[in-house]
């Protein structure tokens, strides 16, 4: 599986777009990239996934670099609710990597 | 409907002793995954199953760790002679079918295990 590299913290302002960036250079060409997120003292929740193409859903937006060496998780307003930490996992295996993500924290 | 359910939500042991830590996924659910969680980490994978068979079981630690779903549904992870390292989150996911680039894992709340 492909290694990544997420900053360790990010901060947003209420109500503003926020881009969290991850770099994953040894990604295959088969892997998709999924992110997920964990609010404090939860489990792991699904935000989305893409393999070449730009995705959208209600939750979030995620874009792809044309490589595929990196990806953007767009959260186009960012609530108290958005305040967790977010994982950038390529895979096709059986195994997730989550590695330690980057913890953003939301200002009022 | 029901999520993942995991119980208990807090164990608390004693090194040398034995726990099972039990999952409930999702009804209709055919994958289901372990992982471990320690203080600062990201989830680490554990095991994975595909209906009753373990399919991929290279990340437990040792053999101190087992799991078992012996009708497809709830499985038990299985921890003999624990040891104080083994303090950590324990995390069930169950997905709707093994095909893990499509389908998304739903997590459970775990079960945080302290050893003394």
């Amino acid at each position: 599986d492909a290694k990544t590299t997420q900053p360790n913290s990010m901060e947003s302002n209420e109500e503003e777009p926020v881009h969290l960036p991850c770099n994953h250079s040894t990604i295959s060409g088969t892997d998709y990239i999924h992110w997920y997120r964990q609010l404090p003292s939860q489990g792991p929740e699904y935000v989305i996934h893409g393999l070449t193409s730009n995705v959208n859903n209600r939750m979030a937006s995620l874009a792809i670099a044309e490589d595929r060496k990196s990806s953007t998780l767009i959260l186009h307003r960012a609530t108290l609710r958005d305040a967790a930490v977010y994982y950038c996992i390529p895979n096709t295996g059986n195994q997730f990597y989550f590695g330690t993500g980057t913890s953003l924290t939301v200002i009022p | 409907g029901a999520g993942v359910s995991q119980t208990p939500s807090n164990k608390v042991t004693e090194k040398g002793k034995y726990v099972e830590l039990r999952c409930d996924p999702i009804s209709g659910h055919t994958a289901l995954y372990w992982y471990r969680q320690s203080l600062g980490q990201g989830p680490e994978f554990l095991i994975y199953f595909q209906g009753t068979g373990a399919a991929d079981d290279s990340g437990l630690p040792n053999d101190r760790f087992f799991a078992v779903r012996p009708e497809g549904s709830v499985s038990t992870l299985k921890i003999q002679r624990t040891e104080r390292g083994d303090s950590a989150v324990y995390l069930c996911a169950s997905s709707l079918t093994g095909d893990r680039v499509r389908n998304e894992q739903f997590f459970g709340p775990g079960t945080r295990l302290t050893v003394l």
